[in-house]
């Protein structure tokens, strides 16, 4: 059973460059969330899709956009970059109306913004 | 807005003592999750342990428990017989309950645990 898959690990931009993140969520999974989290903070919620639709969407500037295929798979997309978007960007897919839900969440990937 | 507070910035405690880990949140709902999620070097966060609002019970997964007191809006994590590989940051995150679909997770800012031998 495979889990929540993200690519790639790590990243180097420049201010202004834009960056496009991928996840593929846990086998069964048809909802995918993005966390971004600071160094020596706790994940902070971006947004969130279901059926291929932004369904929720934290306090976070349209700079930040995204998008679900048809195979629940999503990306995580950051235009004009700044030093203070570099962080670890976290997926995490989950099955929403099953009772006992929960997010699982992928490895992270590591954006450095110089 | 809810709010998720981890007062403990860091811990450490002796290889095979018990330790507890500090959380308080902020809610006005009735309904709701709350999750220890574990998060070592290697970045991936693992979840530890969930707890329903609605049940009194408190949860335990084999070497890890919890205190959830809801009238207090308090959940601590109890790691027993701590081993080296519990060393991480530990989250403790909040979700709301609903009935349609799955809801944002909110974290506190994480305790970090040192496991001595």
């Amino acid at each position: 059973d495979a889990g929540v898959t993200q690519s790639p690990t790590h990243l180097i931009k420049t201010r202004g460059q834009q960056v496009t993140l991928r996840c593929s969520p846990k086998s069964g999974h048809d909802t995918v969330s993005w966390y971004q989290q600071a160094l020596g903070q706790g994940p902070q919620f971006i947004f969130q899709y279901y059926e291929e639709e932004e369904r929720q969407r934290g306090n976070f500037p349209d700079r930040f956009s995204g998008h679900q295929f048809p195979n629940y798979s999503s990306e995580l997309n950051v235009n004009a970059l700044l030093l203070g978007d570099s962080a670890l960007y976290l997926c995490a897919s989950s099955l929403p109306l099953t009772y006992q839900e929960t997010q699982y969440f992928g490895p992270g990937t590591r954006l450095l913004v110089l | 807005a809810q709010t998720v507070t981890q007062s403990q910035p860091e811990m450490s405690v002796q290889e095979a003592e018990t330790v507890t880990l500090s959380c308080t949140y902020d809610t006005s709902e009735s309904d709701y999750y709350l999750f220890w999620y574990k998060q070592p070097p290697s970045r991936q966060m693992i979840l530890v342990i969930r707890q329903e609002a609605y049940k009194q019970q408190n949860a335990t997964e084999n070497r890890f428990s919890v205190n959830f007191q809801k009238a207090a809006k308090s959940f601590s994590l109890k790691i027993s017989d701590s081993q080296l590989g519990d060393a991480a940051m530990y989250f403790c995150a909040y979700r709301r309950f609903t009935q349609g679909g799955s809801e944002k997770l909110v974290f506190g800012k994480g305790t970090k645990l040192t496991v001595n031998p």
